[in-house]
């Protein structure tokens, strides 16, 4: 069975924190994402990554890194958590090319700075 | 112009009725079409695909899609309240590697 795990349903931080969101997929995928999803704004995407150690922006990269340094793991980072980052935070992942879905989702962290 | 439309909602219908929810796109290039459903407070889960003009089912859905007009929709058969959900469309092209673009989606209730 398909599984993206999340290491945090819910999470409240402070401004200015460092803040670490994990993602994991067990489906041997190439391609994996971070969303964030807000009431009236959609799914947004903020990194995606096709290969390991290999990142590209996505449409909200501010304020936000990622790093992937093994195929199974996907994490992003925010450098200095803002109030303005409070959402839920979906982790995607899939197989490359156009067929593929992107994806199979995590079951979302939300994010609370405070 | 949003890349990906849905019909704006919310939409509501009673249970057992069809329930059509729309989507356009503006990418000619585009060559896969997905929908997901999203509980409240859940993630979303991919219940269809389709990639070829035509109807496609799998149960109570339907997809259909028309690549001239640009547009996919998903019917519900005999809708129940367990439908009740916000669906998102999304779209792929060729060269994006898997990277879909999601509409902002359309909320369904279906009433006992």
């Amino acid at each position: 069975d398909v599984k993206v795990t999340q290491s945090s349903r819910y999470l409240v931080k402070r401004t200015g924190e460092k803040v670490f969101l994990e993602c994991v997929q067990d489906m041997d995928h190439e391609n994996m994402f971070w969303y964030r999803q807000d009431p009236g704004l959609g799914l947004r995407l903020i990194y995606f990554s096709y290969d390991v150690k290999m990142k590209e922006k996505g449409d909200i990269p501010e304020g936000y890194s990622v790093s992937r340094e093994k195929k199974e793991r996907f994490s992003l980072i925010l450098e200095s958590a803002s109030t303005n980052q409070t959402s839920m935070y979906l982790c995607a992942s899939s197989q490359p090319g156009g067929m593929s879905a992107s994806g199979y989702f995590g079951p979302g962290t939300r994010l609370t700075v405070t | 112009q949003k890349e990906v439309e849905q019909n704006s909602g919310p939409l509501s219908v009673p249970e057992g009725a069809i329930a059509s929810l729309n989507c356009t796109y503006s990418d000619r290039g585009s060559q896969s079409f997905f929908w997901y459903r999203q509980y409240s407070g859940k993630s979303p889960e991919l219940i269809m695909f389709i990639y070829s003009n035509g109807d496609k089912e799998d149960g109570r859905f339907t997809a259909q899609l028309n690549k001239a007009s640009q547009y996919v929709s998903l019917l519900i058969r005999d809708s129940q309240p367990s439908d009740s959900a916000t669906y998102l469309c999304a779209v792929n092209t060729n060269t994006n590697a898997g990277k879909s673009t999601f509409g902002d989606g359309t909320t369904l209730t279906v009433k006992p």
